[in-house]
């Protein structure tokens, strides 16, 4: 199984609403990303947990809020966004976190995202 | 700064024509990789290069590390409608082992 599953495939939100985004993999992969893709644009990195703890959160503003319950699963727990947060939402996993780090070669496997229009 | 920077950004080209497409910087990368993402998917890896000089296939695309290891190329032979996507090179930064990515070439085969 070299699947990323995410769930839903597209979402519509108003702006006062709470929503949830998932993401599951049986990889056996310990680092998992949520990434933001504008149209025409390259993903830009959000979050990354290693071994189910957060490493990096790029400057996200705090209505996103990642967690992840176990090795296997990643959620997006969305509140009151914004038009401009309108976006693809897409996960990813790799076998370790750290790209080029000792000159490791990691493989990063996405699933196929979750459209999110913000009304 | 690490920046990863892609040529041309847009090619629409008819079927059965030979492509390249680009990706250069000025500062030199431990490994390079590059993906195709079709419209309302994921990007997908389609290989990793590692070795300055380096040549790697994958059937009518070829895929070159520069020497210096700063910038790879992406040659598609005899393009077909299928090979029509979002390009994207992507190399780790230095600072916090992520990937940083190109803006991507947009690619339309058109038959």
């Amino acid at each position: 199984d070299t699947e990323v599953t995410q769930t839903p495939k597209h979402l519509v939100m108003g702006m006062t609403n709470k929503k949830s985004l998932k993401c599951e993999q049986h990889m056996g992969h310990r680092a998992m990303y949520w990434y933001k893709q504008k149209a025409k644009k390259p993903p830009e990195l959000m979050f990354v947990y290693s071994y189910e703890k957060l490493s990096i959160n790029e400057s996200v503003p705090s209505r996103f809020s990642p967690e992840c319950p176990n090795s296997s699963l990643l959620n997006l727990h969305l509140h009151a966004l914004q038009p401009e947060d309108s976006a693809l939402y897409l996960c990813a996993s790799s076998q370790g976190a750290g790209f080029g780090f000792r000159g490791r070669s990691e493989k990063l496997f996405f699933g196929s995202g979750t459209q999110l229009s913000v009304l | 700064t690490q920046l990863l920077e892609q040529s041309p950004q847009f090619l629409s080209i008819q079927e059965g024509e030979n492509l390249t497409v680009y990706c250069n910087s000025s500062s030199v990368f431990s490994s390079l990789q590059w993906y195709r993402q079709e419209p309302g998917e994921g990007p997908v890896l389609l290989v990793t290069v590692v070795t300055g000089g380096e040549v790697k296939k994958l059937k009518r695309l070829t895929f070159q590390f520069g020497d210096a290891r700063k910038d790879s190329s992406l040659h598609i032979t005899a393009a077909q409608p299928g090979d029509t996507g979002l390009y994207l090179c992507a190399g780790p930064m230095d600072s916090n082992y992520q990937l940083i990515w190109g803006a991507g070439t947009k690619l339309i085969i058109k038959p």
